[in-house]
């Protein structure tokens, strides 16, 4: 079962609104992945955790904030944002982090920032 | 430089014809992944293939096939006897020992299969 589940599927939020984005994973993966992606470009990748720890920010602003509560979860919890904002928020996981490793996908959740 | 270029950025195609999707890398390792996602309208990326830089042989999968070749640096993708449902965007990704952690998306090409 390569399964990446996420919710909610849809959000729309006022730029003054706390919401949070969830991720789970059953497949015994031990890393994890939030990406952005825009309107006709490919997904660009914001956060890696590996066994539970946040491994990498790729310079993401604190309006985001991650948060592995356990090996099967990825929050990313929202405070504040810009309607520039607005894009698909994807979660991905895979076996490890290490080169070659596949990363199974999540269906998304479309954020709207009104 | 991109290190992942798809050159085509739209395609259309009667449904049953057969269609390629081209695919150009770079880079300098030797040992290195390629992967090609299927993203529909729904949103959710699927992987479809990976390939590891020793490997060459082609791969087939149904009405996919895959076309790796190191000597033109390229990773090209053919759907044969195309169906509507394979309208979609297609991604074709590159691995290497520079960031274990990421993989380089190229821009993607999308596909629209006419009925």
């Amino acid at each position: 079962d390569t399964e990446v589940t996420q919710t909610p599927k849809h959000l729309v939020m006022g730029m003054t609104n706390k919401k949070s984005l969830k991720c789970e994973q059953h497949m015994g993966h031990r890393a994890m992945y939030w990406y952005k992606q825009k309107a006709k470009k490919p997904p660009e990748l914001m956060f890696v955790y590996s066994y539970e720890k946040l491994s990498i920010n790729e310079s993401v602003p604190s309006r985001f904030s991650p948060e592995c509560p356990n090996s099967s979860l990825l929050n990313l919890h929202l405070h504040a944002l810009q309607p520039e904002d607005s894009a698909l928020y994807l979660c991905a996981s895979s076996q490890v982090v290490a080169r070659g490793e596949t990363q199974y996908f999540g269906p998304g959740t479309r954020l709207l920032v009104l | 430089a991109q290190k992942v270029t798809q050159a085509q950025t739209e395609i259309s195609v009667v449904e049953k014809e057969d269609v390629t999707l081209d695919c150009v890398y770079e880079t300098r390792d030797t040992t290195y992944y390629l992967f090609w996602y299927k993203q529909p309208p729904s949103g959710e990326l699927v992987f479809l293939i990976r390939r590891n830089s020793f490997d060459e042989q082609n791969e087939i999968s149904g009405r996919y096939s895959w076309n790796f070749q190191k000597s033109t640096s390229s990773f090209n993708f053919t759907i044969t006897a195309s169906q509507v449902v394979d309208s979609a965007v297609y991604f074709c990704a590159l691995s290497e020992a520079l960031r274990d952690d990421k993989i380089i998306f190229g821009k993607g090409t999308r596909l629209h299969i006419l009925p």
